[in-house]
């Protein structure tokens, strides 16, 4: 069974600093795919971003990007520029290639962080 | 366009009652998950279908049934309500694809406390 890893249960920084979130994860696949979530204090959970394994480039979206290393099996998010609003719990994710029950989604058990003002 | 929606978004329950959460998706997707959420654990799965009629078990499905008898909709049930299943259930939905890492959307969640 696939395992993911979070060893932060909590971070810290301050804003407009740079921060980087750690996530490994356990498979045996070959092609899958990795997201991180953010749940800010309303609950909702929120797509941050999301890699394809058979991409070697890592994803960006604005201020948040990832280090994506296969062979390590690791998935860090780097935030950029913190800003206030980046405070929540964050999750990585991982879920199998294809379809039927591949779509379930393994989650970490998160990382709360904080941004100082 | 409403995406996810659970009711409802709190609950208190005594030990033993039973009760019905109800998911529902306007997004025409075929799968459809149950995740708890619980301190220091993440989510984990409890049930999910991957299309109308038909529901898997997940990591945590003890004392749980679902049902998909709409392919918008996604019941969970909890006959006899035990102080171990107060937490916060999250639905979520996400559509098929041969090419695409789909996400999952999720919605707001629900707060169940047994007493």
């Amino acid at each position: 069974a696939q395992t993911v890893t979070q060893s932060q249960p909590e971070m810290s920084v301050q804003e407009a600093e740079t921060v980087t979130l750690s996530c490994t994860y356990d498979t045996s696949e070959s092609d899958y795919y990795l997201f991180w979530y953010k749940q800010p204090p309303s609950r909702q959970m929120i797509l941050v971003i999301r890699q394809e394994a058979y991409k070697q480039q890592n994803a960006t979206e604005n201020r948040f990007s990832v280090n994506f290393q296969k062979a390590a099996k690791s998935f860090s998010l780097k935030i950029s520029d913190s800003q206030l609003g980046d405070a929540a719990m964050y999750f990585c994710a991982y879920r199998r290639y294809g379809g039927g029950s591949n779509y379930k989604l393994t989650f970490g058990k998160g990382t709360l962080l904080t941004v100082n003002p | 366009n409403a995406g996810v929606t659970q009711t409802p978004k709190f609950r208190v329950l005594k030990t033993g009652q039973s009760m019905t959460l109800l998911c529902a998706q306007d997004m025409n997707h075929e799968y459809m998950y149950w995740y708890r959420q619980d301190p220091g654990m993440g989510l984990r799965l409890i049930h999910y279908s991957v299309g109308e009629g038909t529901t898997a078990k997940g990591e945590v499905p003890d004392g749980y049934n679902v049902s998909r008898l709409k392919k918008q909709n996604f019941l969970l049930g909890l006959e006899s309500a035990a102080p171990s299943q107060t937490s916060v259930y999250f639905c979520a939905s996400s559509y098929s694809s041969r090419v695409g890492g789909t996400e999952a959307f999720f919605g707001q969640g629900t707060r169940l406390t047994v007493v």
